[in-house]
């Protein structure tokens, strides 16, 4: 079944980067768009951005841009999201999550289905 | 950008009742192109109806989306214990940068 793995929770501190990975499985991972989202303890959810897994193009919410950046690795399925200059405003849950739809077909504005099961990122000094 | 408003923010509720939650739109909300998701502590959201009222695969049909413009509603017709969560709606129209409302939390009474 089709599958959104991420990597483990991370600490980092202020002034640093970090970088999750999500790994995919269960279907092609370049025929498909994936996006990130974040959310802060107790809070709701921020929409941050999304990649084309097959073209490597990018577009990035106005309040990360600058910040973040979103690659793939297309050879094992996976797709990054690194975000720089963390302050403690950063702390939260990153998501990953697949737009069900053909890249061919669809556009990257859409719906979710699978996410993955979340990285929680702690920003501390 | 596009600000979603949801109602109310907690919904008090014993099993077997109707759960009506409400999703308000700063601007229209074109073609439809309205999701909700469910959340429970700890997981990830899971997709529940996208297009405004088309349910995803495995959801029961206990779980009803309407609406359109800038009002939209989730119904969820009589309510089981596995229920009890936060519910999000999201637009996701053209040349508009992708939002989520804040969320209604449905609790047990």
């Amino acid at each position: 079944q089709v599958k959104l793995v991420q990597s483990g929770a991370e600490v980092a501190k202020p002034g640093a980067s970090v970088r999750v990975s999500c790994k995919a499985s269960g279907y092609t991972f370049t025929d498909y768009y994936m996006h990130w989202v974040r959310q802060a303890p107790g809070q709701g959810l921020e929409w941050m951005g999304w990649i084309n897994p097959k073209s490597g193009d990018t577009d990035y919410a106005q309040k990360f841009q600058g910040r973040v950046t979103m690659t793939r690795d297309a050879s094992i399925s996976a797709a990054y999201m690194e975000l720089s200059s963390l302050t403690p405003d950063d702390t939260a849950v990153y998501y990953c999550m697949r737009v069900p739809c053909l890249i061919n077909r669809c556009s990257p504005q859409n719906w979710f289905d699978p996410w993955g099961q979340g990285t929680l990122v702690t920003v501390s000094s | 950008e596009i600000v979603l408003t949801q109602s109310p923010a907690t919904l008090s509720l014993s099993p077997g009742e109707r759960a009506i939650l409400s999703c308000g739109a700063s601007q229209t909300v074109s073609r439809n192109y309205l999701a909700w998701y469910q959340q429970k502590p700890g997981l990830a959201p899971r997709l529940l109806i996208y297009d405004v009222f088309r349910r995803a695969t495995g959801i029961p049909d206990r779980f009803s989306g309407s609406g359109s413009g800038t009002d939209f509603t989730l119904t969820i017709s009589r309510l089981e214990p596995e229920d009890f969560a936060v519910y999000y709606c999201q637009q996701y129209i053209l040349n508009s940068p992708l939002s989520f409302g804040g969320g209604t939390k449905v609790e047990i009474k």
